[in-house]
């Protein structure tokens, strides 16, 4: 069974903090991995990929991706109390792509 | 650009009712596309997907179905539904399997079986 882990929180920061979402996953096979963010009651939007070893940032996120320990992570700089919502991390291998259930960020003011 | 619409937003239903919820696909050709179910508080479940016209992949075997017309509209079905079918139904897209292939939600559908 492939599997996609998070700790579904809550992770509560206060604002201006850093906040640190991990996601670790079981098929070693796998090769693009996304992570989603879900306010309550919408559908997911993309926030982030990244397909190889290394950090990846955009603008105050970063994606944290390491193969080896089948470990992806995403950094959320300088929070900000609309950051607060569910994030999804996503892994894919060809046409199977397969989601935790989420971690539920809130950021307080 | 690429739009994904699906109607209707939200939907009460009586046990035992069927079903017919639509998603259409803008500014893109032959995607693939994906049907989710994301119950109260947890995670995605994928349901069905489709690569193509008339093309269906099931991945979890219940009282629903899946049906893709056109190239760029997928229906998902039931004849009667349970009350364990409610939930937040997502249609997704994707253009391929390249590793670089993101796939797109649209805003989804809320069911509530009553």
């Amino acid at each position: 069974q492939k599997e996609v882990e998070q700790n579904s929180g809550p992770l509560s920061v206060p604002e201006g903090a850093i906040a640190s979402l991990n996601c670790t996953y079981s098929d070693r096979g796998s090769q693009s991995f996304f992570w989603y963010r879900q306010y309550s009651g919408k559908s997911p939007e993309l926030i982030m990929s990244i397909y190889s070893n290394g950090d990846k940032e955009d603008g105050r996120f970063t994606a944290q991706l390491n193969k080896a320990s089948q470990y992806v992570s995403l950094l959320i700089r300088d929070s900000q109390p609309s950051d607060s919502a569910t994030y999804l991390c996503a892994v894919r291998t060809g046409n199977d792509m397969r989601f935790g259930a989420g971690t539920r960020l809130t950021v307080k003011p | 650009s690429q739009t994904i619409h699906q109607w209707p937003a939200t939907l009460v239903q009586p046990v035992g009712s069927p079903l017919s919820l639509e998603c259409t696909v803008e500014g893109t050709s032959n995607p693939n596309l994906y049907w989710y179910r994301q119950a109260a508080g947890r995670g995605l479940q994928l349901l069905f997907y489709s690569v193509g016209i008339g093309q269906i992949s099931s991945e979890v075997p219940q009282n629903l179905s899946a049906s893709r017309p056109q190239d760029r509209q997928f229906i998902l079905s039931s004849k009667k539904l349970l009350l364990s079918d409610s939930g937040f139904y997502l249609c997704a897209w994707r253009l391929g399997e390249r590793v670089q292939e993101t796939q797109y939600f649209g805003p989804g559908t809320r069911l509530l079986v009553l």
